[in-house]
């Protein structure tokens, strides 16, 4: 166990809806990341959050956006569902500091599939 | 810019037999690697890591990597597979700049025959 907690397992969605996925992450840590992992292939960077602002972000549109809390929980939302964001969906959040970090430790994932 | 690329998508042992992954790193600074482990509908597993020092690292289950600047390579071993190591393996190399991002290679599957 990772200590990080994503909510839901399954989720399934119709092509233009919009969808909200959650990640608690574990405790102390100020770094959360989200991935996208299509069947497979390799994780896929999509953005990174670090003391509530965005810390980086990948080769994704606009339409995949999140947001990170003060408790360092975190969401995922994604406009306008296409097919080809069926995928699996990790969280993974990390503590970065000035002088040290933690690797990144992944919750179970989020299976989102757009029909 | 950092990029990692894992040689061979399909890997497949006998039970017993030793267990090399193939990991090439590219990166303009001396790079942290890692090697996680997925089991299917799982997420990703830590099973070692590389940031300085030692560069022949131990992680669980009895894998170890070799961190070789020379040949910027971080392959993963096991002397004697099991057929619980049946799984999807990745390489990763952290990015220190625009962001804390881990890369990850494409996966190399392990299968392992009894």
């Amino acid at each position: 166990e990772t200590g990080v907690t994503q909510s839901p397992t399954h989720l399934i969605k119709t092509r233009g809806q919009q969808v909200t996925l959650r990640c608690s992450s574990q405790s102390g840590h100020n770094t959360v990341s989200w991935y996208q992992q299509a069947l497979g292939q390799g994780p896929q960077f999509i953005f990174q959050y670090y003391r509530e602002e965005e810390n980086g972000r990948g080769n994704f549109p606009p339409r995949f956006s999140g947001l990170q809390f003060p408790n360092y929980s975190s969401e995922l939302n994604v406009n306008a569902l296409e097919l080809d964001d069926s995928a699996l969906y990790l969280c993974a959040s990390s503590i970065e500091q000035r002088t040290s970090y933690t690797e990144a430790f992944f919750g179970q994932g989020t299976r989102l599939t757009v029909v | 810019a950092q990029s990692v690329t894992q040689l061979g998508s399909h890997v497949s042992v006998s039970e017993g037999a030793l267990v090399l992954l193939r990991c090439n790193y590219s990166s303009s600074v001396p790079p942290y690697l890692f090697w996680y482990v997925q089991y299917p509908n799982q997420g990703l597993q830590l099973l070692l890591k590389y940031t300085t020092g030692a560069t022949l690292v131990k992680g669980i289950n009895g894998f170890e990597a070799e961190f070789k600047k020379s040949e910027t390579s971080f392959h993963l071993t096991k002397p004697s597979a099991h057929m619980s190591d049946a799984a999807e393996y990745f390489c990763a190399v952290r990015r220190n700049t625009g962001g804390f991002k881990t890369i990850f290679g494409a996966g190399t599957r392990l299968f392992v025959k009894a």
